[in-house]
């Protein structure tokens, strides 16, 4: 079956550069959520996205930003990074929504970003 | 506030014996789902089960299984028989159905090494 798709799966940055991750869902999925996972942290949320609207929002930095698009796919956009901004990016699809019954959020396997 | 609390930071067991999991959580909504997500070293979370609020029957699944208790508001997972392959960390999550933010809550996780 199809999963979630990350990419890259690996970024290496500079400070005060930025980075743009992308998340692929799960065919028919239409909600995504972006976590950010710090070493030996548990994820945290950042942002989701339903229908290319966001949904929610959470300790996403000022510095970040993040968008859904007309096919699905979404993109995370950092700039101005910091050597905090080090940790596992995870991107997460279901088909549930706003306001519906939950549905399962299946991930993908995360882009490490490294902050030098 | 939703809170996801594993008391277990790190357990150590030989390969064949018995391991529970420690999940307890706070929510003031009625509905609520529970998760548990398996992270191996290497990287990605693994969906394993989900569990709707209303719905308090134990679950088994090979050598795994859960147990939902409102009363206690505990969702324990046991690995029976444990193998190496079973190392890893494992993360119990919540997510509320109402107020549209299906955002997971995760716990700090509990690694699980598994010794042959």
């Amino acid at each position: 079956a199809a999963g979630v798709i990350q990419s890259p799966r690996h970024l290496i940055k500079e400070k005060r550069e930025t980075a743009t991750l992308k998340c692929y869902p799960i065919p028919r999925h239409d909600t995504v959520y972006w976590y950010q996972q710090g070493p030996g942290q548990d994820p945290q949320f950042l942002i989701s996205f339903y229908e290319k609207m966001q949904s929610d929002k959470g300790s996403i930095p000022d510095r970040f930003s993040a968008q859904q698009f007309s096919d699905y796919h979404s993109e995370l956009n950092m700039s101005s990074l910091e050597l905090g901004d080090s940790a596992l990016y995870f991107c997460a699809s279901s088909s549930g929504a706003s306001g519906r019954e939950s549905d399962t959020q299946y991930f993908g396997p995360g882009t490490r970003l490294t902050v030098l | 506030a939703q809170k996801v609390t594993q008391a277990q930071t790190e357990i150590s067991v030989v390969e064949k014996e018995d391991v529970t999991l420690d999940c307890v959580y706070e929510t003031r909504d009625t509905t609520y789902y529970l998760f548990w997500y398996k992270q191996p070293p290497s990287g990605e979370l693994v969906f394993l089960i989900r569990r709707n609020s209303f719905d308090e029957q134990n679950e088994i699944s090979g050598r795994y299984s859960w147990n939902f208790q409102k009363s206690t508001s505990s969702f324990n997972f046991t690995i029976t028989a444990s193998q190496v392959v079973d190392s890893a960390v494992y993360f119990c999550a919540l997510s509320e159905a109402q107020g549209g933010s299906e955002k997971l809550v995760f716990g700090k996780g509990t690694k699980l090494t598994v010794n042959p």
